[in-house]
Protein backbone atom coordinates (compact mmCIF):
# COMPACT_ATOMS: atom_id res chain seq x y z
CA UNK A 1 0.00 0.00 0.00
CA UNK A 2 0.91 3.55 -0.68
CA UNK A 3 2.07 6.01 2.11
CA UNK A 4 2.72 9.77 2.33
CA UNK A 5 5.27 11.31 4.60
CA UNK A 6 5.18 15.33 5.44
CA UNK A 7 7.27 16.86 7.45
CA UNK A 8 7.36 19.89 9.69
CA UNK A 9 3.95 19.59 10.90
CA UNK A 10 3.64 23.16 12.34
CA UNK A 11 5.02 26.64 9.86
CA UNK A 12 5.05 29.83 11.17
CA UNK A 13 5.94 32.48 8.74
CA UNK A 14 4.95 36.06 8.46
CA UNK A 15 3.44 37.74 4.97
CA UNK A 16 5.19 38.04 2.36
CA UNK A 17 7.53 35.02 2.90
CA UNK A 18 7.75 31.90 0.72
CA UNK A 19 6.25 28.71 1.43
CA UNK A 20 7.56 25.32 0.78
CA UNK A 21 5.98 22.20 1.81
CA UNK A 22 7.43 18.58 1.29
CA UNK A 23 5.60 15.50 0.12
CA UNK A 24 7.33 12.19 -0.56
CA UNK A 25 5.62 8.92 -1.30
CA UNK A 26 6.03 5.64 -1.79
CA UNK A 27 4.86 3.79 -4.40
CA UNK A 28 6.80 2.25 -7.61
CA UNK A 29 4.13 2.39 -9.91
CA UNK A 30 2.25 5.29 -11.70
CA UNK A 31 0.65 7.59 -9.36
CA UNK A 32 -1.99 10.21 -8.71
CA UNK A 33 -0.66 13.12 -6.61
CA UNK A 34 -2.79 15.62 -5.16
CA UNK A 35 -2.68 18.81 -2.53
CA UNK A 36 -5.56 19.56 -0.45
CA UNK A 37 -6.13 22.71 2.09
CA UNK A 38 -8.60 22.43 4.79
CA UNK A 39 -8.88 26.29 6.04
CA UNK A 40 -10.63 26.75 9.64
CA UNK A 41 -13.75 25.46 10.25
CA UNK A 42 -14.12 24.57 6.70
CA UNK A 43 -14.14 21.21 4.78
CA UNK A 44 -10.98 19.97 2.85
CA UNK A 45 -10.86 21.17 -0.74
CA UNK A 46 -8.52 20.00 -3.81
CA UNK A 47 -6.05 22.93 -3.89
CA UNK A 48 -4.29 21.44 -7.17
CA UNK A 49 -3.57 17.87 -8.49
CA UNK A 50 -1.04 16.38 -10.82
CA UNK A 51 -2.15 13.29 -13.10
CA UNK A 52 0.60 13.27 -15.97
CA UNK A 53 2.12 16.04 -18.45
CA UNK A 54 4.36 18.55 -17.35
CA UNK A 55 5.59 18.35 -13.96
CA UNK A 56 5.14 21.52 -12.48
CA UNK A 57 1.37 22.10 -12.01
CA UNK A 58 -0.54 25.05 -11.00
CA UNK A 59 -3.11 25.45 -8.61
CA UNK A 60 -5.77 27.78 -6.74
CA UNK A 61 -4.67 30.69 -4.91
CA UNK A 62 -0.88 31.22 -6.30
CA UNK A 63 0.17 28.03 -5.59
CA UNK A 64 2.31 25.33 -7.61
CA UNK A 65 3.79 21.82 -7.35
CA UNK A 66 6.19 20.40 -8.91
CA UNK A 67 6.25 15.84 -9.27
CA UNK A 68 9.93 14.94 -9.16
CA UNK A 69 9.28 11.12 -10.12
CA UNK A 70 13.34 10.34 -9.05
CA UNK A 71 12.48 11.60 -5.86
CA UNK A 72 8.70 10.36 -5.35
CA UNK A 73 7.98 13.92 -4.03
CA UNK A 74 5.52 16.09 -4.75
CA UNK A 75 6.11 19.81 -2.93
CA UNK A 76 4.35 22.80 -2.49
CA UNK A 77 5.18 26.19 -2.82
CA UNK A 78 3.99 29.83 -2.73
CA UNK A 79 6.54 32.77 -3.15
CA UNK A 80 4.51 34.98 -1.35
CA UNK A 81 1.79 33.87 1.46
CA UNK A 82 -0.99 35.79 2.76
CA UNK A 83 -3.02 35.85 6.00
CA UNK A 84 -5.42 34.40 4.44
CA UNK A 85 -2.93 30.82 3.58
CA UNK A 86 -3.70 29.90 6.88
CA UNK A 87 -4.14 26.78 7.07
CA UNK A 88 -3.86 22.84 7.23
CA UNK A 89 -2.47 21.17 4.21
CA UNK A 90 -2.74 17.37 3.12
CA UNK A 91 -0.74 16.09 0.46
CA UNK A 92 -2.23 12.72 -1.11
CA UNK A 93 -1.39 9.84 -3.74
CA UNK A 94 -3.21 7.39 -5.14
CA UNK A 95 -2.32 4.43 -7.99
CA UNK A 96 -2.79 5.61 -11.57
CA UNK A 97 -6.89 4.59 -12.11
CA UNK A 98 -7.96 4.26 -8.57
CA UNK A 99 -9.33 6.16 -5.91
CA UNK A 100 -8.35 5.00 -2.69
CA UNK A 101 -6.36 7.99 -1.48
CA UNK A 102 -3.60 7.85 0.96
CA UNK A 103 -3.02 11.18 2.92
CA UNK A 104 0.04 12.68 4.37
CA UNK A 105 -0.56 13.79 8.79
CA UNK A 106 -0.72 17.25 7.34
CA UNK A 107 1.54 20.84 8.17
CA UNK A 108 -0.53 23.30 9.81
CA UNK A 109 0.59 26.83 8.54
CA UNK A 110 0.10 30.04 10.50
CA UNK A 111 0.61 33.03 8.07
CA UNK A 112 1.08 35.94 11.13
CA UNK A 113 0.31 39.57 9.71
CA UNK B 1 -21.16 24.90 -0.45
CA UNK B 2 -19.34 21.72 -1.04
CA UNK B 3 -22.15 19.88 -2.92
CA UNK B 4 -21.43 17.05 0.25
CA UNK B 5 -23.33 17.59 3.15
CA UNK B 6 -23.11 15.98 6.83
CA UNK B 7 -25.12 16.25 9.49
CA UNK B 8 -24.76 15.76 12.52
CA UNK B 9 -22.05 18.80 12.48
CA UNK B 10 -21.61 18.22 16.17
CA UNK B 11 -22.30 14.60 17.92
CA UNK B 12 -21.63 13.93 21.60
CA UNK B 13 -22.57 10.40 22.82
CA UNK B 14 -22.31 7.89 25.54
CA UNK B 15 -20.51 4.49 25.08
CA UNK B 16 -23.62 2.57 25.07
CA UNK B 17 -25.44 4.83 22.79
CA UNK B 18 -26.22 4.27 19.26
CA UNK B 19 -26.27 7.19 17.04
CA UNK B 20 -26.04 7.85 13.04
CA UNK B 21 -23.49 9.94 11.04
CA UNK B 22 -25.71 11.10 7.55
CA UNK B 23 -24.11 12.13 3.98
CA UNK B 24 -25.87 13.31 1.14
CA UNK B 25 -23.79 14.27 -2.24
CA UNK B 26 -25.85 16.57 -5.00
CA UNK B 27 -22.69 16.32 -7.29
CA UNK B 28 -24.16 13.21 -9.34
CA UNK B 29 -20.77 11.20 -8.47
CA UNK B 30 -21.20 7.13 -7.76
CA UNK B 31 -18.79 6.78 -5.10
CA UNK B 32 -19.03 7.57 -1.53
CA UNK B 33 -16.43 7.34 1.04
CA UNK B 34 -16.12 7.41 4.81
CA UNK B 35 -12.88 8.84 6.23
CA UNK B 36 -11.80 9.65 9.63
CA UNK B 37 -9.67 12.06 10.85
CA UNK B 38 -7.79 12.75 14.46
CA UNK B 39 -5.22 14.97 15.58
CA UNK B 40 -1.67 14.36 14.40
CA UNK B 41 -2.49 11.48 12.27
CA UNK B 42 -3.39 10.73 8.52
CA UNK B 43 -6.66 10.69 7.22
CA UNK B 44 -7.44 6.88 7.78
CA UNK B 45 -9.97 5.78 4.76
CA UNK B 46 -12.83 3.74 6.37
CA UNK B 47 -15.01 2.52 3.87
CA UNK B 48 -15.67 2.46 0.09
CA UNK B 49 -18.65 2.52 -1.66
CA UNK B 50 -19.30 2.23 -5.73
CA UNK B 51 -22.81 2.02 -7.30
CA UNK B 52 -24.07 1.29 -3.74
CA UNK B 53 -21.88 -1.62 -3.18
CA UNK B 54 -19.54 -1.46 -0.56
CA UNK B 55 -15.90 -2.35 -1.93
CA UNK B 56 -13.68 -2.01 0.23
CA UNK B 57 -13.54 -2.39 4.38
CA UNK B 58 -10.22 -0.87 5.82
CA UNK B 59 -10.12 -3.03 8.93
CA UNK B 60 -12.51 -1.00 10.38
CA UNK B 61 -14.27 -2.29 13.98
CA UNK B 62 -17.55 -3.59 14.05
CA UNK B 63 -18.87 -0.93 15.80
CA UNK B 64 -19.22 1.21 13.10
CA UNK B 65 -21.85 0.07 10.30
CA UNK B 66 -22.01 1.50 7.08
CA UNK B 67 -25.27 1.64 5.01
CA UNK B 68 -25.33 2.86 1.54
CA UNK B 69 -29.18 2.46 0.14
CA UNK B 70 -28.38 4.40 -3.31
CA UNK B 71 -25.26 6.77 -4.58
CA UNK B 72 -26.26 10.06 -3.04
CA UNK B 73 -26.85 8.93 0.64
CA UNK B 74 -24.09 7.39 2.48
CA UNK B 75 -24.86 6.54 6.87
CA UNK B 76 -22.49 5.44 9.33
CA UNK B 77 -24.53 3.72 12.16
CA UNK B 78 -22.42 3.64 15.43
CA UNK B 79 -22.89 1.91 18.71
CA UNK B 80 -20.96 1.11 21.78
CA UNK B 81 -18.19 3.58 20.84
CA UNK B 82 -15.33 3.63 22.68
CA UNK B 83 -13.61 7.13 23.58
CA UNK B 84 -10.85 6.86 20.89
CA UNK B 85 -12.99 6.56 18.48
CA UNK B 86 -14.03 10.31 19.17
CA UNK B 87 -12.99 12.46 15.77
CA UNK B 88 -13.98 14.29 12.77
CA UNK B 89 -15.60 12.15 10.46
CA UNK B 90 -15.60 12.09 6.76
CA UNK B 91 -17.77 12.06 3.88
CA UNK B 92 -16.41 11.94 0.48
CA UNK B 93 -17.90 11.57 -3.37
CA UNK B 94 -15.78 10.80 -6.38
CA UNK B 95 -16.95 10.77 -9.99
CA UNK B 96 -15.90 6.98 -10.75
CA UNK B 97 -15.07 4.06 -9.16
CA UNK B 98 -12.19 1.71 -8.46
CA UNK B 99 -10.21 0.94 -11.46
CA UNK B 100 -11.76 4.53 -13.30
CA UNK B 101 -11.25 7.08 -10.78
CA UNK B 102 -9.33 9.57 -11.02
CA UNK B 103 -8.99 9.89 -6.58
CA UNK B 104 -10.39 13.58 -6.91
CA UNK B 105 -12.55 13.16 -3.97
CA UNK B 106 -15.24 15.76 -3.03
CA UNK B 107 -15.32 16.14 0.82
CA UNK B 108 -17.89 17.48 3.25
CA UNK B 109 -17.36 20.10 6.24
CA UNK B 110 -17.78 16.80 8.60
CA UNK B 111 -19.16 15.40 11.63
CA UNK B 112 -17.55 15.75 15.30
CA UNK B 113 -18.19 13.16 17.12
CA UNK B 114 -16.76 13.00 21.11
CA UNK B 115 -17.82 9.93 22.80
CA UNK B 116 -17.82 10.03 26.46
Amino acid sequence: AQSVSQHNHHVILSEAASLELGCNYSYGGTVNLFWYVQYPGQHLQLLLKYFSGDPLVKGIKGFEAEFIKSKFSFNLRKPSVQWSDTAEYFCAVTPYGNNRLAFGKGNQVVVIP
Amino acid sequence: ETGVTQTPRHLVMGMTNKKSLKCEQHLGHNAMYWYKQSAKKPLELMFVYNFKEQTENNSVPSRFSPECPNSSHLFLHLHTLQPEDSALYLCASSQGGQGAGTGELFFGEGSRLTVL
